[in-house]
């Protein structure tokens, strides 16, 4: 069965410095994979995905993952943080048996300080 | 394109009351789900529609009951509410449920069961 690990359940980075979010994935198949984000008291709203073409996958705001089988792992990095990017941030794979799910992971929350 | 359309935003019951949370999409998506959002667990998926008449169950479905009687409604209702059913509801659609179709989500109903 498909499943995420998002290694921290919250990192602190400061204002311009870069962002680290960490996630592995366990798959029988090339799988689906994608990066949600939640701000506070909001739905989720699709940051990136990967679907097996290009394996580094650039998002919106600056993001981008890049996803390394060898590893197992879709990890999502931006540059330089920014007040704004203080939200949840969600590792999601899509099934790949029967009708298709997602499957999230467990959640990061990313705070930035001044 | 209002995009997914949850109501009410939030809600308090009693123990053992009823209640439908509405959802509703206005783009013509044939998969429609719910999920629900706790503290430290990441989405679940409770239940899940891959077209009109045609729905199954998720997860997490204990408590639950939907239908899909049209492409755009998909209404989740609660039988008898328990505290345990406390947390925030999201519904999602996307155009199918496979491949890299990005599910939508509404901003959510957040409920609590006294």
């Amino acid at each position: 069965a498909q499943s995420v690990t998002q290694l921290d359940s919250h990192v602190s980075v400061s204002e311009g410095t870069p962002v680290l979010l960490r996630c592995n994935y366990s798959s029988s198949y090339s799988p689906s994979l994608f990066w949600y984000v939640q701000h506070p008291n909001k739905g989720l709203q699709l940051l990136l995905k990967y679907t097996s073409a290009a394996t580094l996958v650039k998002g919106i705001n600056g993001f981008e993952a890049e996803f390394k089988k060898s590893e197992t792992s879709f990890h999502l990095t931006k540059p330089s943080a920014h007040m704004s990017d203080a939200a949840e941030y969600f590792c999601v794979v899509r099934t790949n048996t029967g009708f298709q799910k997602l499957v999230f992971g467990t959640g990061t929350r990313l705070l930035v300080s001044p | 394109n209002a995009g997914v359309t949850q109501t009410p935003k939030f809600q308090v019951l009693k123990t053992g009351q009823s209640m439908t949370l509405q959802c509703a999409q206005d783009m013509n998506h044939e998969y429609m789900s719910w999920y629900r959002q706790d503290p430290g667990m990441g989405l679940r998926l409770i239940h899940y529609s891959v077209g009109a008449g045609i729905t199954d169950q998720g997860e997490v479905p204990n408590g639950y009951n939907v239908s899909r009687s049209t492409t755009e409604d998909f209404p989740l209702r609660l039988l008898s509410a328990a505290p345990s059913q406390t947390s925030v509801y999201f519904c999602a659609s996307s155009y199918t449920a496979g491949g890299g179709n990005e599910q939508f989500f509404g901003p959510g109903t957040r409920l609590t069961v006294l």
